[in-house]
């Protein structure tokens, strides 16, 4: 059983790029959370999806950045015009659901942004 | 605005020591994860903690929940340089968001 798969591990982009991040969630997981985490810092949250639906985006910048959970496919993160502030990794997480007992939420091991 | 914060940020110790890591939260959370970070890699989850006086033990680590306090403690036994790494307190603000505290990087020495 694969775990959360995340590509690229590695992503270099000069400013004003556009980085896509992609990942797909555990087998039988439909919740799907991003999570960004600065050098010597902890995570924070960006946005919660489910399949198709943004659930909770109250943690992404309001412009250039945007997240999406398509029907098929993994999910994406997506960076317009990227500029030196954004790098940083970026951690996709997913769970098989939300109740209290069972939410626990697994991690990729993250998509490492540098930003020229 | 729910506030995680862990201490101490930095620990260096010797291999056979005892010693506690501290996680305070601000609000109400029905939720608490401890999880595992090794250098550029990602977290690994090692403890969820639901109810107040909530204990639970894996090797050398437990960690427990003290929801009235709203604080919770990864007690490590007899310290190894395997245990070296980054740990992470989390609470749920809502029913999905994870609130991380900063992390605290244990270095444990031979």
């Amino acid at each position: 059983n694969a775990g959360v798969m995340q590509n690229p591990r590695h992503l270099v982009r000069r400013r004003g790029q556009e980085a896509r991040l992609r990942c797909s969630p555990m087998k039988g997981h439909s919740h799907v959370y991003w999570y960004r985490q600065l050098p010597e810092e902890g995570l924070k949250f960006m946005v919660y999806l489910q399949k198709e639906n943004i659930i909770d985006e109250s943690g992404m910048p309001k412009e250039r950045f945007s997240a999406e959970f398509p029907k098929e496919g993994p999910s994406i993160l997506r960076i317009q015009q990227v500029v030196r502030g954004d790098s940083a990794a970026y951690f996709c997480a997913s769970s098989r659901t939300v109740e209290s007992a069972k939410n626990i939420q697994y991690f990729g091991a993250g998509t490492r942004l540098s930003v020229l | 605005e729910l506030k995680v914060e862990q201490n101490p940020l930095f620990l260096s110790m010797q291999e056979g020591k005892n010693y506690t890591i501290y996680c305070n939260y601000s609000t109400t959370s029905d939720r608490l994860y401890w999880y595992r970070q090794d250098p550029g890699k990602s977290l690994e989850s090692l403890f969820v903690l639901l109810s107040n006086g909530a204990v639970k033990q894996e090797g050398r680590l437990m960690a427990s929940l003290d929801t009235k306090a709203r604080l919770s403690t990864l007690h490590i036994t007899a310290a190894v340089h395997d245990l070296s790494a980054t740990y992470f307190c989390a609470v749920t603000q809502g029913a999905q968001k994870l609130v991380f505290g900063q992390g605290t990087r244990l270095t444990i020495n031979p």
